[in-house]
C-alpha cells in the first residue's frame, strides 16, 4: 500500500514562471492538505480539500497560488509568477474518508520548491 | 484559536543523556488530539504519536516517552539514552477532534546529539 506521493521532490523555478506541485493521496483517502515550510520555520496550513471540492483555504496566499483535487488524478499546488519568497517545502498529506479530527495525517515526502 | 509554542529551538546533548522537548498549546475546544512529528535530515516528516485529549496517561514506546498535562496545556516528550540517529527536528502538533482536521504545528525544536 503506496504512502502519500509527491512529485517532484525538488523543483527550480526562475522568478515568474509556474510552479506545479503534485500530491497522490493513499489509497482510499479523498481528503488532502497542503502546507508550507518556510526555511527553518514549522508547517503552516495552506488548504484542504476534498475531491472536486476546496473545504477551507483560508491559509493561501490571495494571489498566485491555487490548488485542486480533480476526480481523477492528483491534487496540484500551482504557484503562478513565483517569487523567491515562494522558496519553500511544501508537504501533501492525506486522511482517510471521514477526514475526522484526530486521524492520523499521512504526509508525503515533500516538495522542495527552489525560485531562483 | 490554536496555538502551539515550543520554546527550545535548539537543544544539543551528548550521546546517552536523556533530553526532554517541551510543547505548550492553547485551544478552546474540548477535545482534540497532539501529535509529536520528527523530520530528519532528509526532510520528510515522520509520525510519532497521536494522543486523544481524553487520555492523560502517559506513554512509552522504546527510548521515548510523552507526559500529557491537561492541566498545564503540555505534552512534553522525552527521548531517554539518545543516539546520534535522533538528531533532528522534532513539532509537536494539534488539531481538533471535532470538524475536519486542520493541523497547528509548532515551529519546532532542533535536536542534535553530540557522539
Amino acid at each position: 500500500n503506496a504512502g502519500v506521493m509527491q512529485n517532484p521532490r525538488h523543483l527550480v523555478r526562475r522568478r515568474g514562471q509556474e510552479a506545479r506541485l503534485r500530491c497522490s493521496p493513499m489509497k482510499g483517502h479523498s481528503h488532502v492538505y497542503w502546507y508550507r515550510q518556510l526555511p527553518e520555520e514549522g508547517l503552516k496550513f495552506m488548504v484542504y480539500l476534498q475531491k472536486e471540492n476546496i473545504i477551507d483555504e483560508s491559509g493561501m496566499p490571495k494571489e498566485r497560488f491555487s490548488a485542486e483535487f480533480p476526480k481523477e488524478g492528483p491534487s496540484i499546488l500551482r504557484i503562478q509568477q513565483v517569487v523567491r519568497g515562494d522558496s519553500a517545502a511544501y508537504f501533501c498529506a492525506s486522511s482517510p474518508s471521514r477526514g475526522q479530527g484526530g486521524d492520523e495525517q499521512y504526509f508525503g515526502p515533500g516538495t522542495r520548491l527552489t525560485v531562483t | 484559536a490554536q496555538k502551539v509554542t515550543q520554546a527550545q529551538t535548539e537543544i544539543s546533548v551528548v550521546e546517552k543523556e536523556d533530553v526532554t522537548l517541551d510543547c505548550v498549546y492553547e485551544t478552546r475546544d474540548t477535545t482534540y488530539y497532539l501529535f509529536w512529528y520528527k523530520q530528519p535530515p532528509s526532510g520528510e516528516l515522520v509520525f510519532l504519536i497521536r494522543r486523544n485529549s481524553f487520555d492523560e496517561q502517559n506513554e512509552i514506546s522504546g527510548r521515548y516517552s510523552w507526559n500529557f498535562q491537561k492541566s498545564t496545556s503540555s505534552f512534553n516528550f522525552t527521548i531517554t539514552a539518545s543516539q546520534v540517529v535522533d538528531s533532528a527536528v522534532y513539532f509537536c502538533a494539534l488539531t481538533s477532534a471535532s470538524g475536519y482536521q486542520k493541523v497547528t504545528f509548532g515551529t519546532g525544536t532542533k535536536l542534535q546529539v553530540i557522539p
